[in-house]
């Protein structure tokens, strides 16, 4: 069983769009959740953290539920600025990612 | 002021061939990982390094070998390189033991090709 899997999409979504991804962890002992973002030929680039009460940073969203053990990251009104793909992190784990494409 | 710096961006060498890869950190961290990403952009780890000591090798073959002269510094050196070498290797670290909360701070990564 993988650490960390994610739906690897691709989401394509319209601007002004709402769009969730979500992200398992088989080991329960895990403390540290991220979410990051990765542009085409770049690295990887932390968007946030996610804490066990949910956090929110302008129109980002992430929650964690330990008892079903899984993250989601919800991102509102999309902007085209939003393409890129979204790594789901626990521990030293990353997820294959989650490619997003914002249309206009 | 680059934060984590790794050389060279792009290496293109021979099978057979060894090479190494630099990174060093200027943000007082003290710990240094080594990822690589794959033609499948997973991203896995490879190597953990906390103040020069080897906390984590996630199995790795042997041909690669990581070195930390100091905890700013964590260099990997690749032995006999194989075509499935190829990949985008990224440095990292991190304030604490781990991620903790403030996660890991990425180089911009080394594409090496194998040929």
């Amino acid at each position: 069983r993988k650490e960390v899997e994610q739906d690897p999409g691709p989401f394509n979504v319209p601007e002004g769009a709402t769009v969730a991804f979500n992200c398992t962890y088989s080991n329960s002992a895990s403390q540290s959740f991220f979410w990051y973002r990765q542009d085409c030929r770049k690295e990887p680039k932390l968007l946030m953290s996610v804490y066990s009460s949910g956090n929110e940073d302008g129109r980002f969203t992430a929650q964690l539920n330990r008892a079903s053990q899984y993250i989601s990251l919800l991102i509102r009104d999309s902007k085209l600025s939003d393409s890129a793909t979204y790594l789901c992190v626990v521990n030293l784990f990353f997820g294959k990612g989650t490619r997003l494409s914002v249309i206009a | 002021d680059t934060a984590v710096s790794q050389t060279p961006k792009y290496l293109v060498t021979q099978m057979g061939n060894d090479k190494s890869i630099k990174c060093e950190q200027n943000l007082g961290h003290d710990t240094m990982y080594w990822y690589k990403q794959d033609s499948k952009k997973f991203l896995k780890i490879m190597f953990s390094y906390n103040n020069k000591e080897l906390i984590i090798n996630e199995t790795v073959p042997n041909r690669f070998s990581p070195k930390s002269p100091d905890k700013a510094h964590l260099n990997l050196h690749i032995n006999s390189l194989e075509l499935g070498d190829s990949a985008v290797y990224f440095c990292a670290s991190s304030p604490g033991t781990g991620p903790g909360i403030y996660g890991y701070t990425f180089g911009s990564g080394t594409r090496l090709t194998v040929v």
